[in-house]
């Protein structure tokens, strides 16, 4: 299973348009990457799911690059209720993301 | 869609009581269910996988005789702590993959179970 390495945290400002890096070194070539937010005592909800390139939808964009080893979450104009913590996984899609691992994911801190 | 439920949302109990927890999926039917645990300030940690029918597949670590899974239809899956110490109080989450679209989990709300 591929590993991610994500900052632990980030601070911004609402208005502010925030990217997330995640290194995934290891990713395999049937993995896709996925995104979740979680706020406190909730399950994470999904976000944004890739596989290479850009994929945009209603709340985030997400950018891979050829290589696949990392991959960057943007989020544009965020607010204050876009303070969470923000999770990076890779997995087989075709098999479900069975056995998710998640990392320590990074917590952004969104400010008046 | 794809929305997944858990009963209760909260839940106390004494040292030594069992305490039971369960995961609907409401309007789809799951394939599979995982269970995770997350305790304060720190990310989700899988325990098992559970299959529609068959015995739930525990992760290293996690003790199968003290977490009993049972995923007795393709709607519900159920996590019971048995003889519940104070160290087993945390955040538990259970998520689901539909059948037939299996590309995302999806959770639920999870259940803070604090033991006395």
């Amino acid at each position: 299973l591929a590993k991610t390495t994500q900052p632990i945290s980030m601070d911004s400002y609402e208005g502010q348009e925030v990217n997330i890096t995640c290194s995934h070194n290891n990713i395999a070539t049937n993995d896709y990457i996925t995104w979740y937010q979680q706020f406190p005592s909730q399950g994470p909800r999904f976000i944004i799911q890739g596989y290479k390139t850009k994929v945009t939808n209603e709340v985030a964009s997400l950018f891979i690059p050829a290589d696949r080893k990392s991959s960057t979450l943007s989020l544009p104009r965020v607010s204050l209720s876009d303070t969470a913590v923000y999770y990076c996984l890779v997995g087989d899609r075709d098999t479900g993301f069975q056995k998710l691992v998640f990392g320590t994911g990074t917590r952004l801190l969104v400010s008046p | 869609g794809a929305v997944v439920s858990q009963h209760p949302s909260r839940v106390i109990c004494k040292s030594g009581t069992s305490v039971k927890i369960e995961c609907r999926s409401l309007d789809f039917q799951a394939t599979t269910m995982f269970w995770y645990r997350q305790f304060p300030k720190q990310s989700l940690m899988l325990m098992a996988t559970s299959n529609e029918g068959s015995k739930a597949t525990y992760e290293q670590g996690v003790e199968k005789d003290k977490f009993l899974i049972n995923h007795a239809s393709l709607t519900l899956s159920t996590l019971t702590v048995t003889s519940a110490h104070p160290e087993d109080s945390s955040f538990y989450i259970c998520s689901a993959l539909i059948r037939d679209r299996v590309s995302e989990q999806y959770f639920g709300p999870g259940t803070r179970l604090t033991v006395t």
